[in-house]
């Protein structure tokens, strides 16, 4: 099943506009990340915020994370036409089963589209 | 390092064959993943490794599908035998301790 869920399911913009995704999900978290995915390609890691984090930045992005309301957005600035792509929160548990490596759940994205 | 690298990047086959999707993780990263996507359920965590043992493989989709790791520069993916609604994107990814995973390009299995 899918922890987390994107919103909105699409979002289409302006060059230049700031775009925002969210995402939900419903049980504890260790870290919560966000990844692009070009169509026909491999998801690449944008960023990874913590539970104890509340907000991080890496260049045009910032990422919230408010775990009381167990959400997350994903802010870009300034979008360009090479940001167009899907956006998936995947979210990590807070119990390692074994091993060192926590398993992640993805949503289902969003699919962004910024027109030139 | 080249990345998480995977092939075929695509494969089509006919129902009832045998499938082998092959993957080789980002050196020194100790946990591999394979993951399958599709338009109707997503992105999903089919099995993953941890310094080559398997650690959860409870979204394998039934007995055709099995996996290996013999070391920790190569991982396959075995479908057999096949069918149609095992069409969809596999990806696999690497990682090393807590961080972010690094997909491969995937396969893109077409069952026909």
């Amino acid at each position: 099943s899918q922890q987390g869920e994107e919103d909105p399911q699409a979002l289409s913009i302006q060059e230049g506009e700031n775009a925002t995704m969210n995402c939900s999900y419903k049980t504890s978290i260790n870290n919560l990340q966000w990844y692009r995915q070009n169509s026909g390609r491999g998801l690449v890691h944008l960023i990874l915020i913590r539970s104890n984090e509340r907000e991080k930045h890496s260049g045009r992005l910032r990422v919230t994370l408010d775990t009381s309301k167990k959400s997350s957005s994903l802010l870009i600035t300034a979008s360009r036409a090479a940001d167009t792509a899907s956006y998936f929160c995947a979210t990590a548990p807070p119990i390692i089963s074994s091993g060192s490596a926590r398993q992640l759940t993805f949503g289902s994205g969003t699919q962004l589209t910024v027109l030139p | 390092d080249a990345g998480v690298i995977q092939s075929p990047r695509h494969e089509v086959t006919e129902m009832g064959q045998e499938v082998t999707l092959r993957c080789k993780p980002i050196s020194g990263h100790n946990s591999l993943f394979w993951y399958r996507q599709t338009m109707m359920r997503g992105l999903e965590l089919l099995i993953y490794f941890n310094n080559n043992v398997p650690i959860d493989d409870s979204g394998m989709p039934e007995d055709r599908f099995s996996a290996k790791m013999p070391n920790a520069s190569f991982s396959t993916l075995k479908i057999q035998p096949s069918e149609p609604r095992d069409s969809a994107v596999y990806f696999c990814a690497s990682s090393l301790g807590d961080g972010g995973y690094t997909f491969g390009s995937g396969t893109r299995l077409t069952v026909v």
